[in-house]
Parts: C-alpha cells; sequence; structure tokens
C-alpha cells in the first residue's frame, strides 16, 4: 500500500529535550516537504527536499532542521524544543509539484512543548 | 495580499443543496492547481487537480481563471459525507502553498 509514515503520532515533551519526528514514503517520490498546522494559519511549509541530500527551508524553518540521506526518509528534528512550536504536523511526498502530481500526506504528529 | 484566500465559512447547507467555494491565488507565474480535503484534524486529501479548461468529477467541478487568478469548486447534491475543510492548493514552484481551509457542513 502506497503511504507515508509518520512517528510518532502524539508527543509530549518538555522544553528545550531535542526531539525528532520521522517520516518515511515507499513511493520512490523525489519530492517531500514538513509542513506544520495551526488554528487561524493553515498549513505552511518548513522545509522540503527536491532529492535525496538537496533540501531547503521553506517558510517557517526556524527552530527546525532536516536532513534526506535516503530517497524514502525525511526526519524532521527539534534541536531545543519551545512551546511555540507546539504544532500538529505533517510530513508529504510527491512525484513532483506539477499538474496532476498528487501530495500524499501522512497521518500527522501532534506535538505538545511544555 | 496573501498568496491564496479563501472564505473561511463555515459554510452550513442542507443534503441536496449546491455549494461554490472561491479561492484567489497572488503569484501570476502559478502553474498547478489544487483542491484538497480534510476531515477534522486528519491529513488533507487531493479531491481535484483544476486545469484550464475546468474538470469535472461526478458532483464535483472545478474552474480556473488564470486572469482573474480565481479558482473554485463547486459541490452538487451535498452529501453529509461531504462535510470537511476544504482546502485551495497552488504550486509556487518550489512548495504548495495552501489556503487557510473552507469548512463545509451538510446536515440532514
Amino acid at each position: 500500500e502506497a503511504q507515508v509514515t509518520q512517528n510518532p503520532r502524539y508527543l509530549i515533551t518538555v522544553t528545550g529535550k531535542k526531539l525528532t519526528v520521522t517520516c518515511s514514503q515507499n513511493m520512490n517520490h523525489e519530492y517531500m516537504s514538513w509542513y506544520r498546522q495551526d488554528p487561524g494559519l493553515g498549513l505552511r511549509q518548513i522545509y522540503y527536499s527536491m532529492n535525496v541530500e538537496v533540501t531547503d527551508k521553506g517558510d517557517v524553518p526556524e527552530g527546525y532542521k532536516v536532513s534526506r540521506k535516503e530517497k524514502r526518509n525525511f526526519p524532521l528534528i527539534l534541536e531545543s524544543p519551545s512551546p511555540n512550536q507546539t504544532s500538529l504536523y505533517f510530513c508529504a511526498s510527491s512525484l513532483g509539484l506539477g499538474q496532476g502530481t498528487e501530495a500524499f500526506f501522512g497521518q500527522g504528529t501532534r506535538l505538545t512543548v511544555v | 495580499r496573501k498568496e491564496v484566500e479563501q472564505d473561511p465559512g463555515p459554510f452550513n447547507v442542507p443534503e441536496g443543496a449546491t455549494v461554490a467555494f472561491n479561492c484567489t491565488y497572488s503569484n501570476s507565474a502559478s502553474q498547478s492547481f489544487f483542491w484538497y480535503r480534510q476531515d477534522c484534524r486528519k491529513e488533507p486529501k487531493l479531491l481535484m487537480s483544476v486545469y484550464s479548461s475546468g474538470n469535472e468529477d461526478g458532483r464535483f467541478t472545478a474552474q480556473l481563471n488564470r486572469a482573474s487568478q480565481y479558482i473554485s469548486l463547486l459541490i452538487r447534491d451535498s452529501k453529509l459525507s461531504d462535510s470537511a475543510t476544504y482546502l485551495c492548493v497552488v504550486n509556487k514552484g518550489t512548495a504548495l502553498i495552501f489556503g487557510k481551509g473552507t469548512t463545509l457542513s451538510v446536515s440532514s
């Protein structure tokens, strides 16, 4: 089954404790990205990757890191989480961004930083 | 002007109604357009791509007006299961830009 898998689904952590949210896709997609979704702000892109070893900042990259060592994996790293990073996070992958290409999303990670 | 703007709603309609959502985008160079559906706090899923010639998928019709930078989604014969948030999405080259979504609630 084609899918994007994120883990964990739910996480409560304390300020400053490093964490990683994993994302894996089994569709051989080149393009992957991370979004956060907050009430009243919609989905905002954090980082994206056009291919292995190619990553770039989205609209809200501060406080986050990513890596793309393999095509299928695109982990999101919070080196020192803060309460303003409490949010719902989605990983997405697609063949590209052009007409007719579908972005597949993971089920989301609900992160709370206290 | 925001990159992608939608009327947030909510739209509350009875079953069987026809409802239309509108969306405007600011980047005239955008090349691809989509409508996604998101159920409460779940992941967004593609509803349909939007083509210049307009396209239809069952009860759903999408239209694109490049001159006005305007996208629409028409839902005919609304079902209870259509209740969701509908996201207008535009490709800006390196990213998909999402509108904040329009909430639809269909009641019996």
